[in-house]
């Protein structure tokens, strides 16, 4: 399967602060999505992005398919961005997950 | 509301014991997925289904079962030949583009999960 790799695994920082994220995969894809998981477990849809570069307020993203990443960009963090952010990667029904960043925002 | 539901949210199990997890959607998508999550993990695929009546296995489906009757309905049965069966289990369903055109979007919806504990 599709080896995809997330960094960095943890990451503090303090409200007020942007970050980047990032998501490598080892082969070629037809479909890509950032999630955020919230405490309850829910996976929350932040962008559906196989390529190019999206924005929806102060989350972007940017995917370049033929270097095999993607980074989500994070401005003017608050506390409720905390929780974990997974990629997942794939081509038409199989996807495969990173093992996510875990983001702790402090007030 | 169109969504996609999982019952029950919280689930108990004797070891030795078959349990089967309910996933429904309203959402008029053709496929339909399981994955399952373990503490500070990402996501496994254990099933998927593009069509009623058809079904692919993903990467984990050892000591899994799955049925596809309905469109809106995919549930997982959790069986005793499953060695390691406490996790997180999520549900999730998607447009299935249409074979061989050239569109690809298949954005992926989740439902809010199944917590499995055997006791």
């Amino acid at each position: 399967g599709i080896q995809v790799e997330q960094s960095p695994p943890d990451l503090i920082l303090q409200e007020g602060a942007n970050s980047t994220l990032r998501c490598n995969f080892s082969d070629s894809v037809n479909n890509l999505q950032w999630f955020h998981q919230n405490p309850w477990g829910q996976l929350i849809n932040l962008f559906y992005i196989p390529s190019g570069t999206k924005q929806n307020g102060r989350l972007s993203a940017t995917t370049v398919a033929t270097e095999r990443y993607s980074l989500l960009y994070i401005s003017s963090s608050q506390t409720t961005d905390s929780g974990v952010y997974f990629c997942a990667v794939g081509n038409f029904n199989k996807f495969y997950f990173g093992s996510g960043t875990k983001l702790n925002v402090k007030p | 509301d169109g969504g996609i539901t999982q019952s029950p949210k919280y689930l108990f199990r004797k070891e030795g014991q078959n349990v089967t997890l309910s996933c429904e959607q309203n959402l008029n998508h053709d496929a339909m997925y399981w994955y399952r999550q373990d503490p500070g993990q990402g996501l496994r695929l254990i099933y998927y289904s593009q069509i009623v009546n058809d079904f692919q296995k993903g990467d984990i489906a050892e000591g899994y079962s799955v049925s596809r009757e309905k469109k809106e309905s995919f549930p997982l049965t959790v069986t005793s030949a499953q060695k390691n069966p406490t996790a997180f289990y999520l549900c999730a369903s998607s447009i299935d583009p249409p074979s061989g055109g050239i569109h690809t979007y298949n954005e992926q919806f989740f439902g809010p999960g199944t917590r499995l504990t055997v006791l």
